[in-house]
């Protein structure tokens, strides 16, 4: 059973324009999350998390957003630069464990 | 952040045969974990590794067939055993740092196996 799911493998978007990544989760013990950006043969690097004491949390160009009724979050990329392609996975955990439950993944490629 | 460095970068290996990845840090971490990220799949935790006592391993991964060492508080090794090409993967190490659950990964070692 995936806990954590990224429904869209992939997602296109012109340089200067809003990139927009999805999450939805299941457990609603998580209550923490996270976003990686993953460039190929390099490990995921952290880019930015939220509490789930809170629905909205921004870091320069990246903004992420949780909705916790509805167990969604979205990482917002504006604007969408050439080197913002990669591979985005979002993360989730609860305060039991230190585990993170990862989803599959969504491959970004802004274009010119 | 942790800088984190793992060997071998990546292999071809033979059904049958053992490798063992290494992960070394550049600073002492409590609890360092083991993923792998299957062609197309998500990363999945294999098992946590703490210095001085037995790794946890997930449910799906067992002791024999993915042994842990870990003798300090830098270094940590996966040894994935008796290799079959579903074995093919990414195994990645991760460590912690101070805040909450943020991990740092290593840039992974990719496997194939024939």
């Amino acid at each position: 059973d995936q806990q954590v799911k990224q429904n869209s493998p992939s997602l296109s978007v012109q340089e200067g324009r809003i990139s927009i990544l999805n999450c939805d989760y299941t457990n609603s013990m998580f209550d923490y999350f996270l976003w990686y950006k993953k460039y190929p043969a390099e490990g995921p690097t952290f880019l930015i998390s939220i509490s789930s004491i809170k629905d909205k949390n921004e870091d320069g160009r990246f903004t992420v957003f949780l909705n916790k009724s509805a167990k969604h979050l979205s990482l917002h990329i504006v604007p969408s630069q050439p080197g913002d392609s990669a591979v985005y996975f979002c993360a989730a955990s609860d305060y039991n464990t230190d585990k993170l439950i990862f989803g599959t993944g969504t491959r970004l490629q802004v274009f010119p | 952040s942790a800088v984190i460095s793992q060997k071998p970068s990546r292999d071809i290996c033979q059904r049958g045969t053992s490798l063992t990845i290494q992960c070394q840090v550049d600073s002492q971490v409590t609890m360092m974990f083991w993923y792998r990220q299957q062609p197309g799949q998500s990363l999945t935790l294999i098992a946590t590794a703490n210095q001085g006592s037995e790794a946890t391993y997930e449910s799906g991964f067992v002791i024999d067939k993915f042994p842990i060492s870990r003798p300090n508080l830098t270094f940590s090794t996966l040894t994935v055993s008796n290799m079959s090409p579903e074995d093919s993967s990414i195994y990645l190490c991760s460590v912690e740092n101070n805040l909450y659950n943020e991990q740092f990964f290593g840039p992974g070692t990719r496997l194939t196996v024939l």
